[in-house]
């Protein structure tokens, strides 16, 4: 079955430290990967996303992720953490079953910035 | 650009009563919409995934006389929560796919609707 795993529920990191989410996937074919933000008060935003090509997919607000199909993983990167960082990241992997495509999403990385 | 909005923000109604939450498309034509809900510090649980001019295909769980869900046009799709009980309560999000996408499979999200059954 397809499953998207975030092993960390909670990470705090200090403002301008770097930081790693991770994210495994389980997925029979070529998996399409998402990661998506949720900060309080907004709709959840796309950061980034993987099809095919490149396995290092840049994103916005200086983010990264990269594509290890021998993992099954698509951690998310950011080399230098701002406060405003601070929200609920979600990873996603598309389900390409029947006609409808949806979404299989993660249980959630919510992060924390230390000042 | 890819703008959705939901409508109401939040809402507290009364058990028993039914609540319609509407959900837009601003700047682009959206031939699938979805319908989620999230429980605290909990992830995103897919309800229903909507094409405009059809019925809606619900996920295994979710009662579809219950959550009535309405997609009449590229813009607006609209959930309604039948006879609500406390156990409603939760935070529905909303997520509209562009027309235009083709294979990107992007979904744009609305800010979500905090629904109150008291």
């Amino acid at each position: 079955a397809q499953s998207v795993t975030q092993p960390d529920i909670h990470i705090t990191v200090s403002e301008g430290a770097s930081l790693e989410l991770r994210c495994n996937y389980s997925y029979g074919a070529t998996p399409y990967l998402f990661w998506y933000v949720q900060s309080p008060g907004q709709g959840l935003q796309l950061l980034l996303k993987y099809f095919s090509g490149d396995t290092l997919v840049q994103g916005i607000k200086g983010f990264e992720a990269e594509f290890k199909r021998s993992q099954s993983s698509f951690n998310l990167r950011k080399p230098s953490v701002h406060w405003s960082d601070a929200a609920e990241y979600f990873c996603a992997v598309l389900s390409k079953a029947g006609n409808n495509r949806k979404l299989i999403w993660g249980l959630g990385t919510s992060l924390a910035v230390n000042p | 650009g890819a703008v959705v909005s939901q409508h109401p923000s939040r809402v507290i109604c009364k058990s028993g009563t039914s609540v319609k939450i509407e959900c837009r498309s601003l700047d682009f034509q959206a031939t699938t919409m979805f319908w989620y809900r999230q429980f605290p510090k909990q992830s995103l649980m897919l309800m229903a995934t909507s094409n405009e001019g059809s019925k809606a295909t619900y996920e295994q769980g979710v009662e579809k006389d219950k959550f009535l869900i309405n997609h009449a046009s590229l813009t607006l799709s609209t959930l309604t929560v039948t006879s609500a009980h406390p156990e409603d309560s939760s935070f529905y999000i909303c997520s509209a796919r562009d027309a235009a996408s083709g294979y990107s499979y992007e979904q744009y999200f609305g800010p979500g609707t905090r629904l109150t059954v008291t």
